[in-house]
């Protein structure tokens, strides 16, 4: 059965911290991992990565495929207290596309 | 700009209605999702829509049945709701070339 499993499942961090979030996954016929930000609404895109060691980049975020380990880091550097969310890590199972998620890490950020 | 938009932000319903949650998509994607939301859960898939009238069962689909008339539009019907079906609804889109999944705003329901 295809599984998606992140840690820590939360965390508490005060500003100008680094923190790294991690995401593990079983799935046949691996394609891609989906990384989101959820805030008090819908889940946001942040990254997809579909090729091991190549990192993607966006201002204070970074992430890293390691499709040897199977798993994926999501790197947030010098946090804000805009950072605090959940953080969902995703792997799409099948041909259709539909998202197998991981249980999500809260991340609050404190001043 | 994608836009997955969903009839309710917030639905108070009693035990026994009959709920009807709607979603339209703009980006013309093949693929549709309902998802539930519940904290320690995470999100579970209901039901999907790969075309037009065809849907298949997610992880937890009992309670629940969806209707795929129109590619656009997907909705989730709660024949009978109950309290366990409180949760946060949350619909989603994706094509069928990529697996990148864009969310609607979800609906809170509350069941009394």
């Amino acid at each position: 059965e295809d599984k998606v499993v992140q840690s820590p499942l939360s965390l508490v961090v005060h500003e100008g911290d680094t923190v790294t979030l991690n995401c593990s996954y079983e799935v046949t016929n691996f394609r891609s991992l989906l990384w989101y930000k959820q805030e008090k609404k819908a889940p946001t895109f942040l990254f997809m990565l579909t090729s091991s060691g190549i990192e993607k980049k966006s201002g204070r975020l970074s992430s890293i495929l390691d499709k040897k380990e199977l798993s994926s880091i999501l790197n947030i550097t010098a946090t804000q207290t805009g950072d605090s969310a959940i953080y969902l890590c995703a792997v799409p199972s099948g041909n259709t596309g539909k998202l197998i998620f991981g249980q999500g890490t809260t991340l609050q950020v404190k001043p | 700009d994608v836009k997955v938009t969903q009839s309710s932000r917030y639905l108070v319903k009693r035990t026994g209605e009959k709920v009807f949650l709607e979603c339209v998509q703009d980006m013309d994607h093949e693929n549709m999702f309902w998802y539930r939301q519940d904290p320690g859960l995470g999100l579970r898939l209901i039901y999907f829509s790969y075309d037009v009238k065809m849907k298949e069962k997610g992880d937890i689909p009992e309670g629940y049945s969806v209707s795929r008339e129109k590619k656009e539009r997907f909705s989730l019907i709660l024949e009978s709701a109950s309290t366990n079906q409180t949760s946060m609804y949350l619909c989603a889109s994706s094509s069928s070339l990529i697996s990148l999944t864009y969310f609607g705003p979800g609906t809170r329901l509350t069941v009394l």
